[in-house]
C-alpha cells in the first residue's frame, strides 16, 4: 500500500460526458502528479501540483483540467469525452517538488467511454 | 516522439537466472532514471533509479546500469524470483519524468 488513495476505482460513462478523479496523496506529500496509461502505452505524464500550484505540464489535452485544494487532494477533470479517453489514470505523490523524488503511485482510475 | 523507448514488450525468465530489462532514451538532457514495477490492479512502485552522474546503481538484486554514449540502461535482477513477474517500466527525466511502455517479465518456476 502506497498511501496514496484514488476514487473511484472504475468509471463508465458514455461519451460527451464530464467526469472527475479523485487522488489524495500519502500523508506529508506536497507534490501530485496525474498520468494517463492507455492499452499499450507507457504512463504518459499529464500535470503536476505543488502545494496547490501547477508546477509542470506534459501531454494534458485542453478538454481536461486538474486542481490541488488546500488540504493537498487533488482532482482531475475530463470533459466532452472521446471513446480514446478510455484508460487508466494514475495519481502519484512525492514529498517534494519533484525532479529526483521518488512519486508514490495510487492504484488507478479505470475509465470506460462507450 | 517516444523518448524513453523499452523495446522488448516481454521477457520469460528461469528462475534462479538473470533477467535483463533494457531501455533506450534520445534525450541527453535527462539526468535521472527511474525503474518502476507494477503488478496487476496495482500502481506503478519504485524500484531503483540512477543518476546520469553514474554508471551503475545495485540495491539488492536488482542493479541499474547506464550507459550515456549509447543512451541505454538496463536493469539486472539476480538471481530472478516468480514474485518478481511484473511489468517493468523504466522513465527519465529531469523535473517531469518520460516513460518507456513496460516490459512484461515473466519468472518461470
Amino acid at each position: 500500500d502506497s498511501g496514496v488513495t484514488q476514487t473511484p476505482k472504475h468509471l463508465i460513462t458514455a461519451t460527451g460526458q464530464r467526469v472527475t478523479l479523485r487522488c489524495s496523496p500519502r500523508s506529508g506529500d506536497l507534490s501530485v502528479y496525474w498520468y494517463q496509461q492507455s492499452l499499450d502505452q507507457g504512463l504518459q505524464f499529464l500535470i503536476q501540483y505543488y502545494n496547490g500550484e501547477e508546477r509542470a505540464k506534459g501531454n494534458i489535452l485542453e478538454r481536461f483540467s486538474a486542481q490541488q485544494f488546500p488540504d493537498l487532494h487533488s482532482e482531475l477533470n475530463l470533459s466532452s469525452l472521446e471513446l480514446g479517453d478510455s484508460a487508466l489514470y494514475f495519481c502519484a505523490s512525492s514529498s517534494g517538488q519533484g525532479g529526483t523524488d521518488t512519486q508514490y503511485f495510487g492504484p488507478g482510475t479505470r475509465l470506460t467511454v462507450l | 516522439d517516444q523518448q524513453v523507448k523499452q523495446n522488448s514488450p516481454s521477457l520469460s525468465v528461469q528462475e534462479g537466472r538473470i533477467s535483463i530489462l533494457n531501455c533506450d532514451y534520445t534525450n541527453s538532457m535527462f539526468d535521472y532514471f527511474l525503474w518502476y514495477k507494477k503488478y496487476p490492479a496495482e500502481g506503478p512502485t519504485f524500484l531503483i533509479s540512477i543518476s546520469s552522474i553514474k554508471d551503475k546503481n545495485e540495491d539488492g538484486r536488482f542493479t541499474v546500469f547506464l550507459n550515456k554514449s549509447a543512451k541505454h540502461l538496463s536493469l539486472h535482477i539476480v538471481p530472478s524470483q516468480p514474485g518478481d513477474s511484473a511489468v517493468y517500466f523504466c522513465a527519465g527525466g529531469t523535473y517531469k519524468y518520460i516513460f518507456g511502455t513496460g516490459t512484461r517479465l515473466k519468472v518461470l518456476a
